[in-house]
Parts: C-alpha cells; structure tokens; sequence
C-alpha cells in the first residue's frame, strides 16, 4: 500500500516568516494529494490539493507544489500568522478510494 | 446542512465492553470512511465503504467492525475493546471520484481503561 512520509514533525517560525512542509509518497500510481490543517481539538479541513497533472497551485497565501518524478510533495505558507498556528497533515490517494496520510507538522507560529 | 454528525464526543470504557459509535452525513456522499488518530502516527484508516451497500479493511482493521446501515449513516464497533483503542475516531465522508475532498466529522474521543 502506499507509505507518506513527512517532515518536519514540528516547526516553529516567527510571524511574516514562510513555513514549508515536505511528504513524500512511494506509490507512482497516487494521483490525489490534499493538505489538510487541524487545530487543537477539531476536526481535519482542507486547506489546499493538488492533482498529479499539475505542478503548482497557489490560494492566496499557501500553495503545493508536486514532483512526480521524485515522489515528493510540498507545502509553502508564506507570510505567517498566529492562525497558521495549527497540525497539518499531507496525504495521497492512488486508484482506489483510500487517502493514506502522513504523520503530521505541528506549526507555531511565534509572536 | 449539518455535513458529518458524530456521536458519542467522548466515551469512556472498561476493558472488554463494547460499544458502537455512530457516524451521519447529509451531503448525499456515497463514500464513507473511519479513522483513528493517534499522537504522532497522522490518521490511519480503519474501514471504509466506497458506496451503499459496501464494506473494505482499512490500514488497521482489527478489533473493529463496521455496518454501513443506509446512503447516510456507517457505524464502528468495537467488540471487546481493549486500552491499545483508545484514540480519536474520526469519521469522513466524500463524493465517488478519487480526486474528491473528504470532509471529517468533529470526532469521538474513546479511552479504555
């Protein structure tokens, strides 16, 4: 089945500074990959994915980028906030209907 | 709409008993799916039901079992738990397609004592 690894688990940025997350995925048949966001005690959400025709999407300020050939995956958040404080997961699918998720990036954003 | 109903929030079990959580949706989605949610391991799937009337093993399946009872509702149940299921079940639904959002509900936190 398909394994995501990601990195960091934690990452503390001070505010207006850029954030990346990275993921990488073994399966070359994934073509689905959504980033969701989980702040303490609620449930995931999706903030941004990306399908595996494409190689960049931007929504305003987060976006993901894809290389298929390296199986790897990212997410940028630029000019950081307090609210981007949060646990953000990456996950990919492949020719099923099963998202296999990483193990996720505590964000904190410092004041 | 209310999107994805879970329920019991919390729940507290002795070893050995059983109970089932239960999981709703009003979005007409045919795909349904249960997660558990451990510190430091992401979401890792459990069962799910890719449309009416089906059921499939997830990444971590045993000690569970799963009735998808109608279009909107997909029940968990644990049997005989046991304290390696505590955790948070979440439970999420989507559209057919693989390239569709799937959308949690706000999650069931179980220990078992």
């Amino acid at each position: 089945g398909e394994n995501v690894e990601q990195h960091p688990s934690t990452l503390s940025v001070q505010e207006g500074d850029s954030a990346v997350i990275k993921c990488t995925y073994s399966d070359s048949a994934s073509n689905y990959f959504p980033w969701y966001k989980q702040e303490l005690g609620k449930r995931p959400q999706l903030i941004i994915d990306i399908r595996s025709n494409v190689g960049e999407k931007k929504d305003q300020r987060i976006a993901v980028t894809l290389n298929k050939t390296a199986k790897h995956f990212s997410l940028h958040i630029t000019e950081t906030q307090p609210e981007d404080s949060a646990v953000y997961f990456c996950a990919a699918r492949g020719n099923d209907y099963k998202l296999s998720f990483g193990a996720g990036t505590t964000v904190t954003v410092r004041a | 709409n209310a999107g994805v109903t879970q329920t019991p929030k919390f729940q507290v079990l002795k070893t050995g008993q059983s109970m089932t959580l239960q999981c709703a949706q009003d979005m007409n989605h045919n795909s349904m799916y249960w997660y558990r949610q451990d510190p430091g391991m992401g979401l890792r799937l459990i069962y799910y039901s890719a449309s009416e009337g089906t059921t499939d093993k997830g990444e971590v399946p045993n000690g569970y079992n799963v009735s998808r009872l109608n279009k909107r509702e997909f029940s968990l149940r644990l049997e005989s738990a046991a304290p390696s299921q505590t955790s948070v079940y979440f439970c999420a639904s989507s559209e057919l397609g693989n390239s569709n959002e799937q959308f949690f509900g706000p999650g069931t936190r179980l220990t078992v004592l």
